[in-house]
């Protein structure tokens, strides 16, 4: 069981927008940054949002983040086929001196 | 653009010690903007943090594998490694090595290796 709370997948059409959510505690999305990580078919994880909000060169702004309390939200607008990844979100917990991964969730894009 | 390569032992027997060795090319391991990590995933499920290591040699492992966890770095060779004891078929996984990029105290996992399978199986 994670940490981090996230639903196992979400889905949408092309051109559409979905939200991913990421659910924590105080010891870890109260207190820390968050960032997001998208994982394509048989690929390593690639980083798509660091400190919340922030997009690292080379991300499309059709990819946003945003926190709120515990919890963290990630959006993808305009969705292309080649969104279909899994999407982790990660940040450290206070409590277990420790990085600490969302469950995963399996975007398709119908 | 600072790169990662795993390397190790494709497949571990129960029991023994799985060895992996990450390679850092396009940086160095002696920054001090940066901590070491490793990270596996087991087949079709998600990602787990195992620790890091800074190049001081300080370590911050996940309390759930501490106890047998080892993590070394060896900045002559610009390299970090991974030791996990007493394995069993539940740490078969891909494993991957990270660069945590800090500034600012603000730190993410920015750069990945492409990652290595690791079978535990007699």
């Amino acid at each position: 069981q994670s940490v981090l709370t996230q639903p196992p997948s979400v889905s949408a059409a092309p051109g559409q927008k979905v939200t991913i959510s990421c659910s924590g505690s105080s010891s870890n999305i109260g207190n820390n940054y968050v960032s997001w990580y998208q994982q394509l078919p048989g690929t390593a994880p690639r980083l798509l949002i660091y400190e919340n909000n922030k997009r690292p060169s080379g991300i499309p702004d059709r990819f946003s983040g945003s926190k709120s309390g515990t919890s963290a939200t990630l959006g993808i607008t305009g969705l292309q086929t080649g969104d279909e990844a899994d999407y982790y979100c990660a940040t450290w917990d206070n409590n277990l001196s420790a990085w600490v991964f969302g469950g995963g969730t399996k975007l398709t894009v119908l | 653009q600072v790169q990662l390569q795993e390397s190790g032992p494709g497949l571990v027997k129960p029991s023994e010690t799985l060895s992996l060795t990450c390679t850092v090319s396009g940086g160095s391991v002696s920054s001090g903007n940066d901590y070491w990590s490793w990270v596996r995933q087991p087949p079709g499920k998600g990602l787990e943090y195992i620790g890091y290591i800074y190049y001081s040699g300080t370590t911050k492992y996940n309390p759930s594998l501490k106890s047998r966890v080892t993590q070394l770095v060896d900045t002559s060779k610009n390299q970090f490694s991974l030791k996990l004891n007493s394995v069993t078929a539940a740490d078969t996984a891909v494993y991957y090595c990270a660069r945590i990029y800090c500034t600012g105290g603000v730190c993410s996992f920015d750069s990945w290796g492409q990652g290595t399978l690791v079978t535990v199986s007699s």
